[in-house]
């Protein structure tokens, strides 16, 4: 079964520090993995997608995650927080047929 | 124009009334889904599609149904709408994958529906 786990559901940095979600997965395949994030009153944007290439993904906006298969994890991180980047931030992980969602970071960028 | 369109954006309405969403695209993708999110409980899969005649049930179906009228057009139904159901609803969908579903998710802007 697949599964994941945000393990922080709020988080506040300042702007121009850096930005670290993290995300925990449990899958039984090789899986894909998603960062989406979500504005507020908007849909979800892709970030950045695993597929079993290269581990360290790159992103839109400066953002990036690293796929650690020993440690089951793929945190998103961003060197300097901008304020436009305060959004809920949801990991996804992918099977065969579904996409299964953790249950968001709450991202606030104080000026 | 958006390429997932969900109409309406905003619906309030009272329980025990039918209330349809609707879902289109213009990506040509075959898979589509209906998912619902709830603050703090991430997006949860509701109905999914992966042509016209193939619909399945997602974990939390239970007063829902679905339609898929074309490869472009994907419906959710409530036939009986109850308070518990107020939620922002996404449609999204998804390219090809072959076995492995490694397309990402496209999702419209959201439809948000209160029960009163």
């Amino acid at each position: 079964a697949q599964s994941v786990t945000q393990l922080d559901s709020h988080v506040s940095v300042s702007e121009g520090t850096p930005v670290l979600l993290r995300c925990n997965y449990s899958s039984s395949y090789s899986p894909s993995l998603f960062w989406y994030v979500q504005h507020p009153n908007k849909g979800l944007q892709l970030l950045l997608k695993y597929t079993s290439a290269a581990t360290l993904v790159k992103g839109i906006n400066g953002f990036e995650a690293e796929f650690k298969k020993s440690e089951t994890s793929f945190h998103l991180t961003k060197p300097s927080a901008h304020m436009s980047d305060a959004a809920e931030y949801f990991c996804v992980v992918s099977d065969w047929d579904q996409f299964y969602f953790g249950t968001g970071t709450s991202l606030t960028v104080i000026p | 124009d958006a390429d997932v369109t969900q109409t309406p954006r905003n619906r309030i309405t009272k329980t025990g009334k039918r209330i349809m969403l609707e879902c289109s695209q213009t990506k040509g993708h075959d898979r589509m889904y209906w998912y619902r999110q709830d603050p703090g409980l991430g997006l949860r899969l509701i109905y999914y599609s992966f042509d016209v005649k193939d619909i399945n049930k997602g974990e939390i179906s239970d007063g829902y149904s679905v339609s898929r009228q074309a490869q472009a057009k994907f419906s959710l139904s409530l036939e009986s709408a109850i308070p518990n159901q107020t939620a922002l609803y996404f449609c999204a969908t998804s390219g090809p994958g072959g076995g492995r579903n490694t397309g990402e998710l496209f999702f419209g802007e959201g439809s948000r529906l209160t029960v009163l």
